[in-house]
């Protein structure tokens, strides 16, 4: 109950095209899902985040949205550049917990 | 500020050795964590510290782990003895109490031969 699948673990696309990765998680009591996003040699940085009470959150080229009925939520990188080429993880935790149940990554890459 | 600091960077050692690892958290910052990183696993959680105390290790993957954090600004994981499937990323990161957001180190690349 406490995963977090992501998918697809890879991804290849082209420059200014649209990468989408996808999220599915069990436990309701989640209310936390963050983004994270690491490059290689480097350790995961926080990129975006969204609360259960918003469909959607938007910063720059990077969108999350949220279906909280089906309990998934997605990362859409608009204009895809060849700078976002990274690991990108989904997450998730709950009632101010600071333990994180991460994903299990998707590798993107953005070929110009 | 520096950000997480951890050392050594990278270390490779044989079967048998003990080793340790060191992580500095970000000043201020009261929870302190220990994450492993591999292809075949993905990013696994294995302790947190809140305030000095552990307070989940259920992560651990055997008794031949073991972490300790002293005092407020450094934290230690050590594997004794280490095996060829310890090898792996081992990362460390802190964050604030009100504030979700984790922050990593740079991670330490660990090879047990």
């Amino acid at each position: 109950q406490q995963q977090v699948k992501q998918s697809p673990q890879s991804l290849i696309v082209q420059k200014g095209g649209i990468s989408i990765i996808n999220c599915a998680y069990e436990n309701t009591a989640f209310d936390y899902f963050p983004w994270y996003q690491q490059f290689p040699g480097k350790g995961p940085a926080l990129l975006i985040a969204i609360r259960p009470d918003v469909s959607e959150k938007k910063e720059g080229r990077f969108t999350i949205s949220f279906n909280k009925s089906a309990k998934q939520f997605s990362l859409h990188i608009m204009d895809s550049q060849p700078g976002d080429s990274a690991t990108y993880f989904c997450a998730a935790n709950s009632g101010g917990y600071q333990k994180v149940t991460f994903g299990t990554g998707t590798k993107l890459q953005v070929i110009p | 500020d520096a950000g997480v600091i951890q050392s050594p960077r990278h270390e490779v050692t044989e079967m048998g050795q003990e080793v340790t690892l060191r992580c500095k958290p970000i000043s201020g910052h009261d929870y302190l964590f220990w994450y492993r990183q591999t292809m075949m696993r993905g990013l696994e959680l294995l302790i947190y510290f809140n305030n000095n105390v552990p307070i989940d290790d259920s992560g651990m993957p055997e008794d031949r782990f073991s972490a300790k954090m002293p005092n407020a600004s450094f934290s230690t994981l050590k594997i004794q003895p280490s095996e060829p499937r310890d090898s792996a990323v081992y990362f460390c990161a802190s964050s604030l109490p009100t504030v979700n957001e984790q922050f990593f180190g740079p991670g330490t690349r660990l090879t047990v031969l």
